[in-house]
């Protein structure tokens, strides 16, 4: 069983929907989670970080954490076309390490 | 704003080579880390390092050394370069302690092509 678990996609959705992008990880001993957007050719930049069970709101994202259920989750409301990207999961369980899953990505459709 | 700046954007070589990929950050971060990032794998940890002169091996580390002779530079070192070690290259780095969260900041990347 992989450490990160994501749908790779394309996840496709028409402009102005709301995008919902799924992971499941392994490790219960995880503390802290994070999603991070790749933009085709570039490198990978924090969108949010959660450590709580429950909701956690940024501007048009939203991540949620379910530890008992081992599962994060990120939803971009009204998606734009600049959303389109690979997203990628992480979780870091302590000491120095962050496990990254392999990214969904999100097609946005004007 | 952090930056962490990787000295190649694309590199070219040859099977053989020895391949030198430089990374610097100008926040003062403790922690630094290089991935190598494949279509389907994600990223993979090859080595990272805690401190000035310190390395740990990741996940991957065969083929690969490392070197942290000051705080804001990390190098990768390919010591005989191969076609399997064709991917991009990606250098971060993280403050230590609590307070940082674990928030690790890219580089642009490296493309490396190994002919």
């Amino acid at each position: 069983q992989k450490e990160v678990e994501q749908n790779s996609g394309p996840l496709s959705v028409p402009e102005g929907a709301i995008a919902s992008l799924n992971c499941t990880y392994s490790d219960r001993g995880s503390q802290s989670f994070f999603w991070y957007r790749q933009y085709s050719g570039k490198s990978p930049e924090l969108i949010m970080f959660i450590y709580s069970n429950g909701d956690k709101e940024d501007g048009r994202f939203t991540a949620q954490l379910n530890k008992a259920s081992q599962y994060v989750s990120l939803l971009i409301r009204d998606s734009q076309p600049s959303d389109s990207a690979t997203y990628l999961c992480a979780f870091h369980t302590g000491g120095f390490k962050t496990i990254f899953g392999a990214g969904t990505r999100l097609f946005v459709k004007a | 704003d952090v930056k962490v700046t990787q000295s190649s954007r694309y590199l070219v070589k040859r099977t053989g080579e020895k391949v030198f990929l430089e990374c610097v950050q100008d926040m003062d971060h403790e922690n630094m880390f290089w991935y190598r990032q494949d279509p389907g794998l994600g990223l993979r940890l090859i080595y990272f390092s805690y401190d000035v002169k310190m390395k740990e091996k990741g996940d991957i580390p065969e083929g690969y050394s490392v070197s942290r002779e000051k705080k804001e530079r990390f190098s990768l070192i390919l010591e005989s370069a191969s076609t399997n070690q064709t991917s991009m290259y990606l250098c971060a780095s993280t403050r230590k302690g609590p307070q940082a969260k674990n928030i690790q900041y890219f580089g642009a990347g490296t493309r490396l092509s190994v002919l």
